[in-house]
């Protein structure tokens, strides 16, 4: 059974842009939470999808946001990039709603802003 | 608001000795907690969970320890392997609350062979 994949992998972006993230999730899974993981502050959750509607919203201005799609595929965008955002971010997946059992992590994507 | 702490940012511990990661929260409400393991580049796996209705649950060399009066949780590993070396990341839930999943900062162990 395939992981949750996140592309790409790595990404390179100046500040004022934007940029949008992928994440596929295992397959039946229907939840998918995005977090975002920097040196000394952990995993910060960002928000979480749950058969296409966001459930819930961590601390983040709105800047930060997402979707899901009918096939659990889930898009994190944040725009007009600032330095601070450079950070792996983490794409987790579970079969029912986040919080209710072990989340599944990707191998993150991460972004580096110049 | 950092509702999952682990104050130690790093552990170092000999080959077949204890390690013990520590773990506090402040949100009553949480009903569910669990340990992860974080290798470089790769994201983290699931590694053992505590419901609250419990105060201990063992899994092999992996114990966890949760004391609800105190807002504490402790990971175990007996023995210590080189290969438990990673980073250790606590979380929690409140799972009647359809809540999601909090993590603390990480605890990075390193155990010597």
């Amino acid at each position: 059974k395939a992981g949750v994949t996140q592309t790409p992998r790595y990404l390179i972006k100046t500040r004022g842009q934007q940029v949008t993230l992928s994440c596929s999730p295992i397959s039946g899974h229907r939840s998918v939470s995005w977090y975002q993981q920097t040196p000394g502050q952990g995993l910060q959750f960002l928000f979480e999808y749950f058969s296409e509607t966001q459930r819930n919203k961590g601390n983040f201005p709105g800047r930060f946001s997402g979707r899901q799609f009918s096939n659990s595929r889930s898009e994190m965008n944040v725009s007009t990039l600032e330095l601070g955002d450079s950070a792996l971010y983490l794409c987790a997946s579970s079969r029912i709603q986040g919080g209710n059992s072990p989340l599944h992590f990707g191998n993150g994507t991460r972004l580096t802003v110049t | 608001d950092q509702q999952v702490k682990q104050n130690s940012p790093s552990l170092s511990v000999q080959e077949g000795r204890i390690s013990i990661l520590n773990c506090d929260y402040t949100n009553s409400m949480f009903d569910y907690f669990l340990w992860y393991k974080k290798y470089p580049a790769e994201g983290p796996t699931f590694l053992i969970s505590i419901s609250s209705i419990k105060d201990k649950n063992e899994d092999g060399r992996f114990t966890v320890f949760l004391n609800k009066s105190a807002k504490h949780l402790s990971l175990h590993i007996v023995p210590s392997q080189p290969g438990d070396s990673a980073v250790y990341f606590c979380a929690a839930s409140a799972r009647y609350n359809n809540n999601d999943m909090r993590f603390g900062a990480g605890t990075r162990l390193t155990v010597k062979p």
